[in-house]
């Protein structure tokens, strides 16, 4: 367990739908990373939040979302849900800006059919 | 801009043969972290190596930074089957975000 928890696990919905990823950080951690892969593919970053606010933004597409609530935990809101986003979405947390690495969760397991 | 080149991208060996997985970057770093991925798992991390020099081993493999030449190399010795997996090298850019290399699939023979 890296201490960082994701939910849920996997998520099998329709195209057109939408979909809420949670992420809880480590302990002690301020800064929550997301992540897509899709099959086979390498990570693409999607956003990133330090303590409540949005620090970076990668490529993530508009009909995303996330935020990053008082007690650090964070939300990745996916919406218009099309074929292609399926993937595994991976959350990461560091204890700041990420000097020492970041520590991922076991990720989510999107399928939209 | 900061790019990251790994490689090979796919390496299929034989158990007990040595091989280093190469990652190459294109500006001034001094951190670069080694992750080991198994398919449909979490990340997880092998190696932080955070000055010139630095060399960091764990049971087969060995990680190495050379700032200077901007080369990270990931040394696999007698390999095993449980070693195969997806490694990926990241090095942090100049706004403390990591970058990175597309990631080596390791393929392990008995």
């Amino acid at each position: 367990d890296s201490g960082v928890t994701q939910t849920p696990k996997h998520l099998i919905t329709a195209t057109g739908q939408r979909v809420t990823l949670r992420c809880s950080p480590r302990s002690g951690d301020l800064s929550v990373y997301w992540y897509q892969q899709s099959l086979d593919q390498g990570l693409q970053f999607l956003i990133q939040y330090y303590n409540g606010e949005e620090r970076a933004k990668g490529n993530i597409l508009e009909r995303f979302s996330a935020q990053q609530f008082p007690d650090l935990h964070s939300e990745l809101n996916l919406s218009s849900l099309e074929l292609g986003d399926s993937a595994l979405y991976f959350c990461a947390s560091s204890i700041g800006e990420g000097g020492y690495g970041y520590t991922f969760g076991s990720g989510t397991r999107l399928t939209v059919v | 801009e900061l790019k990251v080149e790994q490689n090979p991208l796919f390496l299929s060996m034989q158990e007990g043969k040595n091989y280093t997985i190469y990652c190459n970057y294109s500006t001034t770093s001094d951190r670069l972290y080694w992750y080991r991925q198994d398919p449909g798992k979490s990340l997880e991390s092998l190696f932080v190596l955070l000055s010139n020099g630095a060399v960091k081993q764990e049971g087969r493999l060995m990680a190495s930074l050379d700032t200077k030449a901007r080369l990270s190399t990931l040394h696999i010795t007698a390999a095993v089957h449980d070693l195969s997996a997806t490694y990926f090298c990241a090095v942090m850019d100049s706004n403390y975000q990591l970058i990175w290399g597309a990631g080596t699939k390791l393929i392990i023979k008995p």
